[in-house]
């Protein structure tokens, strides 16, 4: 399909468990990232990537560990999850700086 | 220490209302983002701005780059555009975003 995708789409998972969330995109778009989403706190961005190879820090990046070894993918993994990590976590990607973002379905991740 | 404030934080119109959402930033940017996520939680970009203003259908959105603002304006609404309004700043290599405003349009 094309487009970009998120994996799973809802998940549950325990306390210091790791867990990772994937993101395609179709495009070849140069630029990808990734957000959380919590009530009071809008959009953060948690870490992004300008290109394969390339990543770098967002606002929030901390327990969180990202890779980008191909252009079409960025996983995002919570080595020992928290449950201050439960959130709704979209990916989105982005073919250059000055243009519109296309964000994923999203990820709603429980951590008990 | 919030980077992007936006203005009303809930806002419930009549169908067919001119409807304007407010964003104002406090860093400096070189691009503004609208976005609009839907009851069902999906995000959707309406536009991307770096000066001046941009018309997509009823939707229009201006900023002023001197005065750290941005307003995002819907001619003749209808109940399809409830849904939650986002404003985003980029400012060097982050991005920062608003609360949203939660517009509900009644018919």
């Amino acid at each position: 399909d094309a487009g970009i995708t998120q994996s799973p789409r809802y998940k549950i998972t325990e306390t210091g468990r790791q867990v990772t969330l994937m993101c395609h995109q179709t495009w070849s778009h140069s630029y990808m990232f990734w957000y959380r989403q919590d009530l009071g706190h809008g959009l953060r961005l948690i870490y992004y990537s300008a290109a394969a190879d390339i990543t770098d820090k967002g606002e929030v990046p901390d327990g969180y560990v990202v890779s980008r070894s191909k252009t079409e993918n960025f996983p995002l993994t919570l080595e020992s999850a928290t449950r201050s990590q439960t959130s709704v976590y979209f990916c989105a990607s982005q073919t250059g700086w000055e243009y519109e973002q296309y964000f994923g379905p999203g990820t709603r991740l429980t951590v008990t | 220490k919030n980077e992007v404030e936006q203005s009303p934080q809930n806002l419930t119109a009549q169908e067919g209302e001119f409807i304007t959402i407010n964003c104002s930033y406090s860093v400096g940017i070189s691009a503004l983002h609208w976005l609009q996520q839907h009851p069902g939680g999906g995000i959707v970009s309406l536009f991307m701005l770096s000066s001046g203003k941009k018309k997509h259908g009823r939707l229009i959105a201006t900023i002023n780059i001197q005065e750290k603002h941005s307003s995002l304006h819907i001619t003749a609404s209808h109940p399809r555009d409830s849904a939650v309004y986002i404003c985003a700043v980029k400012s060097g290599n982050q991005f920062y975003f608003g609360t949203g405003t939660s517009l509900t349009v009644i018919p």
